[in-house]
């Protein structure tokens, strides 16, 4: 079991480029999550697929952000135009739906913004 | 909409002693409740996960009750060790899939 992979581990970018996110969840896990975590907010949930569809997404801050997952191996979270108020770690987790499957979480990556 | 609360915010103890991390809920409607650790630069591991009809579960010196009447949860750690150094956070599932987390317990055991 490889764990839930997010690469890259860290992105320095400046102000107005695009910026996508990787996630590879735990095979067998169909539901997938984007979380962002900051000093002064804690870890927020952005978006939740349940089997690649999205379900939830209120917690994407603006349209600048979004999300896919084309496959049951795969998700990116992309930003574009990117702000230095997006600075932050970005984590990845998985889980079974239903039952009471823990949650499993990427390494996280960070995202500075300059 | 849940709220979640964890008390203290940060703790420092020697070590060998044992201690209890607080985290308390608004909405009693759970599915189940999640305790991690989160290492500095890492992203979080599970340590317990407790469903709403459990009231414990024990894994080695951790041991996690839940009292869903009250909205609590507590995570006891035995002979604390300077390797549980930590911050841990607690997460609660109010419908299949959609956890929310407090803002953890930041635990310092000294040698």
């Amino acid at each position: 079991d490889a764990g839930v992979i997010q690469s890259p581990r860290h992105e320095v970018t400046e102000m107005g480029q695009e910026v996508t996110l990787r996630c590879k969840p735990i095979s067998g896990h169909n539901s997938l999550f984007w979380y962002r975590q900051t000093m002064m907010r804690g870890l927020e949930l952005l978006i939740y697929f349940n089997n690649n569809v999205p379900i939830d997404d209120s917690g994407m801050p603006e349209d600048r952000f979004s999300a896919k997952m084309p496959n049951a191996s795969f998700s990116t979270l992309k930003i574009q135009p990117s702000e230095p108020r997006d600075s932050a770690v970005y984590f990845c987790a998985s889980s079974r739906t239903g039952g009471n499957s823990p949650l499993h979480f990427g390494n996280g990556t960070r995202l500075t913004v300059t | 909409k849940q709220e979640v609360t964890q008390i203290p915010a940060a703790l420092s103890v020697p070590e060998g002693e044992n201690l209890v991390l607080n985290c308390s809920f608004t909405d009693s409607a759970i599915y189940n409740l999640q305790w991690f650790r989160q290492d500095p630069g890492k992203g979080l591991t599970s340590l317990l996960l407790i469903q709403s009809s459990q009231r414990e579960q024990t894994s080695g010196r951790l041991n996690a009750s839940l009292d869903k009447s009250s909205g609590r949860s507590t995570l006891y750690i035995a002979a604390s060790q300077p390797g549980d150094s930590a911050t841990y956070l607690c997460a609660v599932n109010t419908n299949a899939g959609k956890s929310t987390f407090g803002d953890g317990t930041t635990l310092t055991v000294k040698p």
